[in-house]
């Protein structure tokens, strides 16, 4: 039944590396995205894919990569982990991606870099 | 100073009282998002706005395009309203790209 769903919830791991979290979506919907929350609870985007094409990349360290094997999963892994990259980090989707569309947000996965 | 400032940024009532949250920006917008997120952290999605007002429940939001100023209101507040307020703006062009308020956090006293 849920509509956007990560995996996995909490994630606690050591400097330098490697993870990978997971959001799949069944709302049937063209568009996803990647977000993160800072400590401060500040959002901010960080990827899009429209029918798994790279739209949205923000300046993002090339330590994170999206991947998207179809529309309906967007996947994020990020090499050799820093401890500024603990952080809430939410997958969304959206029909179109094209404007003015509702987001529905997952769940969120909780990064602790140790 | 980000683009988008919401106001204020904490607020403490008494259930039953009117709230009214504020968002302002400074960009070009083609659309304005108001957002929930629980204490358990999920993110809910409450109005999507371009023009006039919105109204869920005893929720409403208004938004002003010209003096770029969102307001979102709860009237009869509940200690269930207790959540981060985000708004979020869309620009005017191009794919849909969110850019955030800091948010604004409400606690609801019974």
């Amino acid at each position: 039944d849920t509509a956007v769903s990560q995996t996995p919830k909490y994630l606690v791991t050591q400097m330098g590396n490697d993870k990978s979290i997971k959001c799949e979506q069944n709302l049937g919907h063209d568009t996803m995205y990647w977000y993160k929350q800072d400590s401060k609870k500040f959002l901010k985007i960080m990827f899009s894919y429209n029918n798994k094409e790279l739209i949205i990349n923000e300046t993002v360290p090339n330590r994170f990569s999206p991947k998207s094997p179809d529309k309906a999963h967007l996947n994020l892994h990020i090499n050799s982990l820093e401890l500024g990259d603990s952080a809430v980090y939410f997958c969304a989707s959206s029909p179109t991606g094209v404007g003015g569309e509702t987001q529905y947000f997952g769940p969120g996965t909780r990064l602790l870099v140790l | 100073k980000n683009e988008v400032e919401q106001s204020p940024q904490n607020l403490t009532a008494q259930e039953g009282e009117f709230i009214t949250i504020n968002c302002s920006y400074s960009v070009g917008i083609s659309a304005l998002h108001w957002l929930q997120q629980h204490p358990g952290g999920g993110i809910v999605s409450l109005f999507m706005l371009s023009s006039g007002k919105k109204k869920h429940g005893r929720l409403i939001a208004t938004i002003n395009i010209q003096e770029k100023h969102s307001s979102l209101h709860i009237t009869a507040s509940h200690p269930r309203d207790s959540a981060v307020y985000i708004c979020a703006v869309e620009g005017v062009q191009g794919a849909q790209k969110l850019v955030f308020g800091q948010g604004t956090r409400l606690t609801i006293n019974p």
